[in-house]
């Protein structure tokens, strides 16, 4: 079985600090990806990764940025915490590049900013 | 652009009931769909998903999903729920032309004895 894990299940930081969200995948899939979850609004993607070193913006980039220095870990950073970016954030993996193969997802993980 | 709308926010129905959760998506070419389920505190996992071929499709704990293209709807259905289905079910669609899997804001479905 493909295993997606998220560093913490649980987070809390202050308005201004540097957040570091981290992911791994250790079925050596191609492709990464970061989504926020927020009531009503579904899911939502912020950044994607199709192999090392490489990044693509998702539809909400604004306040993030993310890292994938090796195959089976992409970090998605916060530079600045703001409160509107409290929300469950997601990792997924893929297998095969594009849009229509099955992603992965980790358990998530719930920030709150304060 | 592509987009999907999952009808109800939220679904309640007893234990051994029939279910239907409703997803529709705005037409194009070649799409893409899927089913994805969250149980609480958990990730998404894929309950099943159409690329092509019979539109009827099968997936895990007794859901299917029929791909209708004139109505441009991929419902999911089960015939008999258990407690053990409560959980949030979310649709998404992909297409050729567009980069990326858009999700729906999903459907939560609450099974009660």
């Amino acid at each position: 079985d493909v295993k997606v894990t998220q560093s913490s299940r649980y987070l809390v930081k202050r308005t201004g600090e540097k957040v570091f969200l981290e992911c791994v995948q250790d079925m050596d899939h191609e492709n990464m990806f970061w989504y926020r979850q927020d009531p009503g609004l579904g899911l939502r993607l912020i950044y994607f990764s199709y192999d090392v070193k490489m990044k693509e913006k998702g539809d909400i980039p604004e306040g993030y940025s993310v890292s994938r220095e090796k195959k089976e870990r992409f970090s998605l950073i916060l530079e600045s915490a703001s409160t509107n970016q409290t929300s469950m954030y997601l990792c997924a993996s893929s297998l095969l590049a594009g849009f229509t193969d099955t992603q992965y997802f980790g358990p998530g993980t719930r920030l709150t900013v304060l | 652009a592509q987009s999907v709308t999952q009808l109800d926010s939220q679904v309640p129905v007893f234990e051994e009931a029939p279910v239907e959760l409703r997803c529709n998506y705005s037409s194009s070419v070649s799409v893409y769909l899927f089913w994805y389920v969250q149980y609480p505190n958990q990730g998404l996992q894929l309950l099943l998903k159409y690329l092509s071929g019979s539109t009827l499709v099968k997936g895990i704990n007794g859901f299917e999903a029929e791909f209708n293209k004139s109505q441009t709807s991929f419902h999911l259905r089960k015939p008999s729920v258990h407690i053990s289905d409560t959980a949030e079910y979310f649709c998404a669609v992909s297409s050729t032309d567009t980069d990326k899997l858009i999700f729906g804001t999903g459907t939560r479905l609450q099974v009660f004895p």
